[in-house]
């Protein structure tokens, strides 16, 4: 089975501090995603990476940046985290080319005081 | 960009119901699934369905690619069917990117 893992279930910081979210997957997929969901927004993608240090912007990559240094981690920085960026994140993997499925992470729920 | 949007919102049933829950788009797409995310938040992916129709025990979907709709049939409703079910669609070939619809939250009562 494909399993995507995500460093914390729940994280609580201060506005400022720099943010790590950590993605592990171990299917040794080319395809990483990083989403927000917001409750009345669904899921919102903020990054995404084909592979090894390469990635692009989604839809809302503003305040954020991301990290691929291997192939199976995918880092989610907030860079100085601020109270808008409280969500839960949602990380996922795909094999390259393969459109029927996404595997998702549990998901870290992310409260910036 | 791609419009996504799924209907009912909310749905509260008794267990044993049959519910239908709905996806339009608002352009053509070559890729579109459907998921479920749990109480516990998370998401797992029901059917890859770009068109036509397929069904998995008591959930059935289709696709209706010309008219820009996909429909998620649930019959004999059971507790453990509560959750969000969202509806995510592809654009274009190449990048497997996915906009998802805002959901619906299905409530399933004993």
């Amino acid at each position: 089975d494909v399993k995507v893992t995500q460093s914390s279930r729940y994280l609580v910081k201060r506005t400022g501090e720099k943010v790590f979210l950590e993605c592990v997957q171990d299917m040794d997929h080319e395809n990483m995603f990083w989403y927000r969901q917001d409750p009345g927004l669904g899921l919102r993608l903020i990054y995404f990476s084909y592979d090894v240090k390469m990635k692009e912007k989604g839809d809302i990559p503003e305040g954020y940046s991301v990290s691929r240094e291997k192939k199976e981690r995918f880092s989610l920085i907030l860079e100085s985290a601020s109270t808008n960026q409280t969500s839960m994140y949602l990380c996922a993997s795909t094999e390259a080319a393969r459109r029927d499925e996404q595997f998702f992470g549990p998901g870290t729920r992310l409260t910036v005081l | 960009g791609i419009q996504v949007e799924q209907s009912p919102p909310d749905l509260i049933l008794q267990e044993g119901a049959n519910s239908t829950l709905r996806c339009n788009f608002s352009d053509s797409v070559n890729n579109l699934q459907w998921f479920h995310q749990n109480p516990w938040g998370q998401l797992i992916n029901l059917f890859y369905i770009p068109s036509g129709t397929k069904q998995n025990g008591r959930l059935s979907a289709t696709t209706v690619a010309t008219e820009r709709y996909s429909l998620l049939y649930i019959s004999s409703s059971q507790t453990t069917d509560s959750g969000v079910y969202f509806c995510a669609v592809e654009r274009s070939f190449g990048n497997e990117k996915l906009t998802f619809g805002t959901g619906t939250r299905l409530t399933i009562i004993p």
